[in-house]
């Protein structure tokens, strides 16, 4: 079965401070990797999408993610967090070209302290 | 409307009762996801609808759960026989092709007592 994997649950870090959140996928074959933010009281939005060519992807907002196919992950960054980057971060799987449904990681729930 | 509309934003049902979740999603859009997202878990996948395929429910936790898409367009998820732990908030959410972006709406805040 497809599954998604944030290993850590709950970040707390001030601003300025360097951000890594993990994701890990079980799929072997062709994947479409996201990653959404939900920021308080707000609806899900997309940060950044991977589909295919470089693996350093940039997204909204200065959030870059890495696609290392050995390993199996979809690492989201950012250099420099603010307190505006409080939220909720969720990875997301879809597989195959021809795509299927959307799997979630567990979600991250980042705390910037001001 | 210019994104993915729920309603309603707030339910509440006494348990045993059953509900309609209604979902419209951008027009155009071929692929239809409901999730649910309970207090401090992430987003669990309920049902997949793509184009004219049949529906993937492989998420569906109960009988008590079904969802149906008309026309192609606007869909409801119906929750029968309330339980208390069925509260959640119910999210849906439409891209245009499969793979393409998902976008999501408020979502429906279901509190049975």
């Amino acid at each position: 079965a497809q599954s998604v994997s944030q290993h850590n649950h709950h970040v707390i870090l001030s601003e300025a401070a360097s951000l890594e959140l993990g994701c890990n996928y079980s799929y072997g074959g062709t994947v479409n990797l996201f990653w959404y933010v939900q920021y308080p009281g707000q609806h899900l939005q997309l940060l950044l999408k991977y589909f295919s060519g470089d693996p350093l992807v940039k997204g909204i907002k200065g959030f870059e993610a890495e696609f290392i196919k050995s390993k199996f992950s979809f690492n989201l960054r950012k250099p420099s967090v603010q307190w505006s980057d409080t939220a909720e971060y969720f990875c997301a799987v879809t597989r195959g070209a021809a795509g299927n449904k959307l799997t979630f990681g567990g979600g991250t729930r980042v705390l910037v302290k001001p | 409307g210019a994104g993915v509309s729920q309603s309603p934003s707030n339910k509440v049902t006494e348990k045993g009762k059953d509900v309609e979740l209604r979902c419209d999603p951008i027009s155009g859009h071929t692929a239809l996801y409901w999730y649910r997202q309970s207090l401090g878990q992430g987003l669990e996948f309920l049902i997949y609808f793509q184009g004219n395929s049949a529906p993937d429910k492989s998420g569906l936790p109960s009988d008590r759960f079904s969802a149906e898409r008309t026309g192609g367009s606007v869909s409801t998820l119906t929750i029968q026989r309330t339980q208390q732990e069925d509260s959640a908030v119910y999210l849906c959410a439409s891209s245009l092709w499969a793979n393409t972006e998902a976008f999501f709406g408020q979502g429906t805040r279901l509190t049975v007592v």
